[in-house]
């Protein structure tokens, strides 16, 4: 079973720039999977990210107000968010998924990682 | 942009059945998927295109898609199924998205 784990720093400063990764075990980052970031602000909903493929190709959230890049790692199976200049309304609860085809369910979710932007 | 609905809350007494709606515009040509998410945890998958259950969530799960609205049954509720519980579709238009909906709070009276 695949499992995911979110990492990196749980503050940034507002205007700077959120990187997180999430390393995938009990399974290929090169297998035919999508695999998403989703985030939930403290108290409030689910909001997808954006998604890539082993292939490289990734699609995103059309919403979304800060600019958002999603990378592949192969040679570490991982992948990685990272999301520029940042203001308050980023503060949230990052969490990593996959799926077995764009736009199918999420199957496996990550335990996620608390991100606060403040100065 | 696609919008789905859902009742803030829904409560029920144990072994009762509990019903959360996710209402969207023409539903039931989509294919609906339903998280729940328990306090301070990740959500987790518990019915898949419409009506299909991943391996390990009890039978008393159930779902279905028509119309306007989808619908998650929770059959003979114990207390452990108090949580959230989110909708989700995939609109394709022109940029793929994931869309949830609003999100339901259980409550085992």
């Amino acid at each position: 079973q695949v499992q995911l784990q979110e990492s990196g720093p749980g503050l940034v400063k507002p205007s700077g720039t959120l990187s997180l990764i999430c390393a995938v075990s009990g399974g290929s980052i090169s297998s035919d999977n999508w695999w998403s970031w989703v985030r939930q602000p403290p108290g409030k909903g689910l909001e997808w990210i954006g998604e890539i493929h082993h292939t490289g190709s990734t699609n995103y959230n059309p919403s979304l107000r800060s600019p958002v890049t999603i990378l592949l790692d192969k040679s570490n199976n991982q992948f990685s968010l990272e999301v520029s200049s940042v203001t308050a309304a980023d503060t949230a609860m990052y969490y990593c998924a996959n799926s077995k085809g764009s736009g199918s369910c999420l199957d496996h979710w990550g335990r996620g990682i608390l991100v606060t932007v403040s100065s | 942009s696609y919008v789905l609905t859902q009742p803030p809350s829904v409560s029920v007494a144990p072994g009762e059945t509990a019903r959360i709606t996710c209402g969207g515009d023409d539903i039931g040509t989509k294919s609906v998927h339903w998280y729940q998410q328990k306090a301070g945890q990740a959500p987790v998958l518990v019915i898949y295109y419409d009506s299909d259950r991943p391996s390990g969530i009890p039978e008393r799960f159930s779902g279905s898609n028509s119309g306007n609205t989808a619908t998650l049954t929770i059959s003979r509720v114990e207390a452990g199924d108090e949580a959230d519980y989110y909708c989700q579709v995939w609109e394709r238009t022109s940029n793929h998205n994931y869309v949830f909906g609003t999100g339901t709070t259980v409550t085992v009276l």
